[in-house]
């Protein structure tokens, strides 16, 4: 199956640094999800895009849906260290359908 | 995510034996997902069922087998076929239409 492509694969950062992911595919989409994956536990929706060109925040973190459906990004400002985590893309083709993960983007925040 | 209760948290089984891993959620969600995640590595698709009774092989299905008798349920059995069994699995539900996916907390499964 199609994986995504999340760059970067790794981050480490200062605390207070703005951090910048992002994901692209060769095909369209019409939902990009943004999780965040902490040891041990399940994915945890960060923030959901429905619509080509939409920027969405939530707190410290805006994703964007890229005009041509076949990108989004994540931003996250002012890190701090809970921030650190796998984070990962994921795009959904139609309602419904099965989800096409990237391959994820581990954060670490140094204090 | 609440609602989504996979179990057990950690599973160890001896090499040739088949497994079974349960997901039962309580949020009247109509599909459900298993997914495989191994280190470094992003999440594959093992199976999904969008209603009860009917299910469809994601893209690594060989060596696993499901069942979905009642909406809330959807377990996953790990037969002795799977050649590397050994990964997290995670259990996913989805409300429905244009709705986000919310996960389970995972079963690391090791085989001994």
């Amino acid at each position: 199956g199609q994986q995504l492509n999340q760059s970067p694969q790794s981050m480490f950062i200062q605390e207070g640094e703005d951090v910048s992911m992002n994901c692209t595919s060769s095909s369209i989409f019409n939902t990009w999800l943004w999780y965040k994956q902490e040891p041990g536990e399940g994915p945890v929706l960060l923030i959901a895009l429905y619509k080509a060109g939409e920027l969405t925040s939530n707190g410290r973190l805006t994703a964007q849906f890229g005009i041509t459906r076949k990108d989004s990004f994540l931003n996250i400002s002012a890190s701090i260290p809970s921030d650190v985590g796998i984070y990962f893309c994921a795009g959904q083709r139609t309602s419904g359908s099965r989800l096409t993960f990237g391959e994820g983007t581990q954060l670490t925040v140094n204090p | 995510d609440g609602g989504i209760t996979q179990s057990p948290k950690y599973l160890f089984r001896k090499e040739g034996q088949n497994v079974t891993l349960s997901c039962e959620q309580n949020l009247n969600h109509d599909a459900m997902y298993w997914y495989r995640q191994d280190p470094g590595q992003g999440l594959r698709l093992i199976y999904y069922s969008q209603i009860v009774n009917d299910f469809q092989k994601g893209d690594i299905a060989e060596g696993y087998s499901v069942s979905r008798e009642k909406k809330e349920s959807f377990p996953l059995t790990v037969t002795s076929a799977q050649k590397n069994p050994t990964a997290f699995y995670l259990c996913v539900t989805q409300p429905g239409l244009n709705q986000p996916q919310h996960f389970g907390d995972g079963t690391r499964l090791s085989i001994l």
